[in-house]
C-alpha cells in the first residue's frame, strides 16, 4: 500500500472559521510533509515532521497550525485564513526520518481549499 | 543551495511524437534528481529518480531520463507520446541540510495533440 489519503477533498471556509485538514499514511513512513500549491505553480513546502516532531517550519503564518498526533496521522489546523490562502494543500510522506535523503516523497491527492 | 531550471513552461507535441522535457540543475554536492507528474486535480506521482549508479534511469509509463553531470542536465524523454501523458511535469533536486528537502522546478505543462 503506497497510498497517502487526505480529507476532505474540497473545503470552503469563511475568514472567521476554524477547520482542519487531515492526512493519513499506513506505510510506516517516519517523515510527513505539508505543501501549499497555487495554480500553475510548484508545491511550496510548509512544514516537515520527522519522527513525529516538527523539523522544518518554512516561516508559515501562525494561522496555519500543524499537528502530528502519531506516526500515521498529520493534521493542519486552519484559523482566520485570508482569501489568498486559497490553494491545493498537499500532504506527503517518506520512508525514513532522514529528511535530506534519496527517499521518494509519496503525495496525497490534496485538499482544494477556498477561503471566502 | 540546490536549484532546478525547467526550460519551457509549456510543451506541445503530437500524439506518437517524441517527448522531451528539459531540466538543468545546480548543486554543490552530488545531486539526487527526481521527475514528478501531476495530472489535473491530483497530487504528484513519482515518474523516476536518479541517486547513484547508472545514468540512464527508466521510470513508469515509458518515460526515462539521463543524468549528464557535464551538462548538469536531467532531461525527461518518452519515444511516443500518448494523449494520457498530458499533465504537469516537475523536475526536483534533493536539498542539503538547511535547505528544503526537495527543491522543485517551476514545472512544464505537456499538451498532446491528436
Amino acid at each position: 500500500d503506497t497510498e497517502v489519503t487526505q480529507t476532505p477533498k474540497h473545503l470552503v471556509m469563511g475568514m472567521t472559521n476554524k477547520k482542519s485538514l487531515k492526512c493519513e499514511q499506513h506505510m510506516g513512513h517516519r517523515a510527513m510533509y505539508w505543501y501549499k500549491q497555487k495554480a500553475k505553480k510548484p508545491p511550496e513546502l510548509m512544514f516537515v515532521y520527522s519522527y513525529e516532531k516538527l523539523s522544518i517550519n518554512e516561516s508559515v503564518p501562525s494561522r496555519f497550525s500543524p499537528e502530528c498526533p502519531n506516526s500515521s496521522l498529520l493534521n493542519l489546523h486552519l484559523h482566520a485564513l485570508q482569501p489568498e490562502d486559497s490553494a491545493l494543500y498537499l500532504c506527503a510522506s517518506s520512508h525514513s526520518g532522514l529528511i535530506y535523503s534519496t527517499d521518494t516523497q509519496y503525495f496525497g491527492p490534496g485538499t482544494r481549499l477556498t477561503v471566502l | 543551495a540546490q536549484s532546478v531550471t525547467q526550460l519551457g513552461s509549456h510543451v506541445s507535441v503530437s500524439e506518437g511524437a517524441l517527448v522531451l522535457l528539459r531540466c538543468n540543475y545546480s548543486s554543490s554536492v552530488p545531486p539526487y534528481l527526481f521527475w514528478y507528474v501531476q495530472y489535473p486535480n491530483q497530487g504528484l506521482q513519482l515518474l523516476l529518480k536518479y541517486t547513484t549508479g547508472a545514468t540512464l534511469v527508466k521510470g513508469i509509463n515509458g518515460f526515462e531520463a539521463e543524468f549528464k553531470k557535464s551538462e548538469t542536465s536531467f532531461h525527461l524523454t518518452k519515444p511516443s507520446a500518448h494523449m494520457s501523458d498530458a499533465a504537469e511535469y516537475f523536475c526536483a533536486v534533493s536539498g542539503n541540510s538547511g535547505n528544503t528537502p526537495l527543491v522543485f522546478g517551476k514545472g512544464t505543462r505537456l499538451s498532446v495533440i491528436a
